[in-house]
């Protein structure tokens, strides 16, 4: 039974550019959650995806954005990136409503220079 | 603002201590409360409170909730250096997103 699945890794980006991170989630999961992990802190909210459809949205500004794909797999976008989403991006996977917890990838090491 | 306060912020032990790490929120309309491990990079669930005064154990770990003080707490005995990590505390509010609010965690080293 696959868990969450991210990719890529790790991730060198320079100040202006653009950068997308993928997420398969949980076999049996159908939504979608993405966090930042800035270093030294707790995971924050960004967004949540359900239905190929954002339901909530953290204090992220426009830059990000994200998309779900029929099959529940998840993409998340960051544009004119800045040095300070150098982060650890984590997706986590959960069944809606259900309340059992959520399922985490690896997350993605984005170093923005 | 929803607010959750670890502490304390990092704690050294030998092995063979036990540890306390402790989690105070202040959330309106709490759902239930989770305790996550990160070692490396993704967190791992330990335990998911939802009734006030009943522990969960696995193991050498547990965990109560006090939803009359707003707080869990995070028990380990018998502390090993693989228990070394970031422990996370998150409290789920029951909105359709189920999002989770995060501490900012407790560093825990555990040395031979």
């Amino acid at each position: 039974d696959a868990g969450v699945t991210q990719s890529p890794t790790h991730l060198i980006k320079t100040r202006g550019q653009q950068v997308t991170l993928r997420c398969s989630p949980k076999s049996g999961h159908d939504t979608v959650s993405w966090y930042q992990q800035a270093l030294g802190q707790g995971p924050q909210f960004i967004f949540q995806y359900y239905e190929e459809e954002e339901r909530q949205r953290g204090n992220f500004p426009d830059r990000f954005s994200g998309h779900q794909f029929p099959n529940y797999s998840s993409e998340l976008n960051v544009n004119a990136l800045l040095l300070g989403d150098s982060a650890l991006y984590l997706c986590a996977s959960s069944e809606l409503g259900q309340n059992r917890g959520y399922t985490f990838g690896s997350g993605t090491r984005l170093t923005v220079v | 603002e929803d607010k959750v306060v670890q502490s304390p912020l990092s704690l050294v032990v030998h092995e063979g201590d036990t540890v306390t790490l402790n989690c105070s929120y202040e959330v309106t309309n709490f759902r239930s409360l989770l305790w996550y491990k990160q070692e490396k990079k993704a967190p791992t669930f330990l335990f998911m409170l939802t009734s006030s005064g009943i522990e969960k154990k696995s193991g050498r770990l547990s965990s109560i909730l006090d939803k009359k003080e707003l707080s869990s707490i995070l028990n380990i005995t018998a502390t090993q250096t693989g228990d070394s990590a970031i422990y996370l505390c998150a409290v789920v509010k029951p909105n359709n997103t189920d999002k989770l609010i995060f501490g900012t965690g407790t560093r825990l080293q555990v040395f031979p």
